[in-house]
């Protein structure tokens, strides 16, 4: 049972362009939602992340979207950069006090073209 | 220099064989994860572990075997009754600290059965 869907699959963006990646969620009960950027042959590394109290999350380039009452959360890359080309994958979590289970998505293969 | 450790970084079997993982972290993090990674599905948990002496089942734990003897090592064993066990491996922590839902992640290990 797939609790987070993520969305597209693949992306294809220009140098300067917007990539924006979605996620889906079911249980209400997530209470944290990271998203990592894994480069080909490393392991995953934490971008960024929002709890569901806020509605937007700003890092440099990289923007979360939160909408607690459509279950959905999105990830927004401005100016797309050619090394920003990498699968980006959202997670959630719910935190048990003493270590927490993420439930990731299926991931989204991103290009950034010259 | 902090982080997680894993070792190899590409493994072959043959058929029958088990293999063991390695997987160290100098974080002082308290919990620890197994995840497979497989083209197009994500990441999936195997096993986890919040403190010594003491692990849970993933949700796709079959065909595999943990310990957590030290707080800095937890191993994984890939056994013959894996069917599938090609895929990329990666190893996780987590702090006990303020960021308790944030995974750090090891650089993965590929396992190619011949």
């Amino acid at each position: 049972q797939q609790q987070v869907k993520q969305s597209p699959q693949s992306l294809i963006v220009q140098k300067g362009g917007i990539s924006i990646i979605n996620c889906a969620y079911e249980n209400t009960a997530f209470d944290y939602f990271p998203w990592y950027q894994q480069f080909p042959g490393k392991g995953p590394a934490l971008l960024i992340a929002i709890r569901p109290d806020v509605s937007e999350k700003k890092e440099g380039r990289f923007t979360i979207s939160f909408n607690k009452s459509a279950k959905q959360f999105s990830l927004h890359i401005m100016d797309s950069q050619p090394g920003d080309s990498a699968t980006y994958f959202c997670a959630a979590t719910i935190n048990t006090g003493t270590a927490s289970k993420l439930t990731f998505g299926t991931g989204t293969r991103l290009q950034v073209t010259l | 220099d902090g982080g997680i450790t894993q070792s190899p970084k590409y493994l072959f079997r043959k058929e029958g064989q088990n293999v063991t993982l390695s997987c160290e972290q100098n974080l002082n993090h308290d919990a620890m994860y197994w995840y497979r990674q497989d083209p197009g599905q994500g990441l999936r948990l195997i096993y986890y572990s919040q403190i010594v002496n003491d692990f849970q089942k993933g949700d796709i734990a079959e065909g595999y075997s943990v310990s957590r003897e030290k707080k800095e090592s937890f191993p994984l064993t890939v056994t013959s009754a894996q069917k599938n066990p090609t895929a990329f491996y990666l190893c996780a922590s987590i702090g006990s600290g303020t960021r308790k839902d944030t995974q750090y992640f090891g650089p993965g290990t590929r396992l190619t059965v011949l």
